[in-house]
């Protein structure tokens, strides 16, 4: 159980364009579900958290007009990252709460942007 | 003091020896303790937590040791593999009642060598 999944798992746009990442929990239910982004050998830095149905929180520093969050179920969220450039190319990772069990978070195998 | 500092950066262990990851926080609002394991390309995997009213958690080869006084908390691989070699990160969890995320620490790359 506890399993997430993202689509797709690479992608490759043209500055400018807008890229769509979707994260879903495929065996549960989430309450909460976590955008995280992380670069080459780094640690993982959050950029929101986002709750069914309601507006995502961001971290301090991340735009939230670039990144746009959606929470439209229990089981979907999506990140869209709009006018991509370059410095927007990056490993981008969700993660899901599992509704019921208030700590563990569960993450899906993660997308590699790549924005020439 | 949302930090969380973890060492080493790096470790090669033998195959069959003792594999330790060593965490540090200075927030004493954190409530729940947990280590992922992360192979390259891949979105990180949860292998054991704790939670601080606990000093010891064992799962399998993996150990938590938790020390609340001293605010550190390290992970035990016992019996390493090679198949363990990969990044290892350590996390806290601060609940704030409206919002509960976790503060992941720097990460280890460990390397277990034949």
């Amino acid at each position: 159980g506890a399993v997430v999944s993202q689509h797709p798992s690479w992608v490759i746009c043209k500055s400018g364009t807008s890229v769509k990442i979707e994260c879903r929990s495929l065996d549960f239910q989430a309450t909460t579900m976590f955008w995280y982004r992380q670069f080459p050998k780094q640690s993982l830095m959050l950029m929101a958290t986002s709750n069914e149905g309601s507006k995502a929180t961001y971290e301090q520093g991340v735009e939230k007009d670039k990144f746009l969050i959606n929470h439209a179920s229990l089981t979907l969220s999506t990140l869209t990252v709009t006018s991509a450039h370059p410095e927007d190319s990056s490993f981008y990772i969700c993660s899901a709460r599992w509704y019921g069990r208030s700590y563990e978070q569960y993450f899906g195998p993660g997308t590699r942007l790549t924005v020439t | 003091q949302q930090q969380v500092k973890q060492s080493p950066q790096s470790l090669i262990v033998q195959k069959g020896g003792i594999s330790i990851i060593n965490c540090a926080y200075e927030n004493t609002a954190f409530d729940y303790f947990p280590w992922y394991q992360q192979f390259p390309g891949k979105g990180p995997a949860l292998l054991i937590a704790i939670r601080p009213d606990v000093s010891e958690k064992k799962e399998g080869r993996f150990t938590i040791s938790f020390n609340k006084s001293a605010k550190q908390f390290s992970l035990h691989i016992m019996d390493s593999q090679p198949g363990d070699s990969a990044t290892y990160f350590c996390a806290a969890n601060l609940n704030t009642g409206t919002a509960s995320k976790l503060t992941f620490g720097t990460g280890t790359r460990l390397q277990v060598t034949l």
